[in-house]
């Protein structure tokens, strides 16, 4: 079956400019997690959602930072006011939220702040 | 709060040779124990789990044993192939794989 899909892959932004970055999990999948992803470092957590709601935010670097997933399906990651630190990897991850289960994860989105 | 440390990379070695990555962690509860691998130009993919104590994970001819007494979780393989050149996270996770952690990653290369 289809696996977690991000888009865009690349995205180049000027600084100052708002962004909007894409997941669509694995159909069914309850869990979705959203992770940052610095060159050469591991991914970084930023937020997680059960369904719709969001229950953890607390990676969330700052409030120029917001995720959403209105219908416990397809999720955005927004961050207003791109600055030169936000440039990284941005990972979606699913899970069916059983007991053990291991991260489905995208490719990622490569975002440059210029 | 919860945290990994696994080894520095890069680790090079030839083909055939033993792999061994340490990786130790800390963390409130009994997580279960990921490691994933990152192959060139592909995302994040498990390549084993180990979910109670003395468990051993395998996949690949990688394995892992959980050790709850050292909370480590090593990741070992007999004899390594070209085809292993990546980078290896190993990551605790609480039940459910909410709020996984990772490790900073160890690259291998190995060498024909």
């Amino acid at each position: 079956g289809a696996g977690v899909s991000q888009s865009p892959r690349y995205k180049v932004a000027k600084r100052g400019q708002d962004v909007a970055l894409r997941c669509d999990p694995i159909s069914g999948h309850v869990s979705l997690f959203w992770y940052q992803q610095a060159l050469g470092q591991g991914p970084e957590f930023l937020t997680y959602f059960q369904n719709e709601a969001q229950l953890d935010k607390s990676g969330l670097p700052s409030d120029r930072f917001f995720a959403e997933r209105p219908e416990g399906s397809v999720s955005t990651l927004k961050i207003q006011r791109t600055q030169q630190e936000d440039s990284a990897v941005y990972l979606c991850a699913s899970s069916p939220h059983l007991e053990n289960s291991p991260l489905h994860f995208g490719n990622g989105t490569r975002l440059t702040v210029t | 709060g919860d945290s990994v440390t696994q080894m520095e990379g890069p680790v090079t070695l030839s083909e055939e040779a033993f792999l061994t990555i340490n990786c130790t962690y800390t963390a409130t509860g009994y997580p279960s124990l990921f490691w994933y691998v990152q192959y060139p130009g592909e995302g994040l993919q498990l390549l084993l789990k180990a979910t109670k104590a003395d468990d051993k994970g395998s996949n690949k001819g990688f394995e892992a044993t959980y050790r709850k007494e050292t909370t480590s979780f090593h990741l070992e393989k007999g004899s390594v192939q070209v085809s292993d050149s990546a980078v290896y996270f190993c990551a605790p996770s609480k039940t459910g794989g909410f709020k996984t952690i990772f490790g900073a990653g160890t690259r291998l290369f190995v060498k024909a």
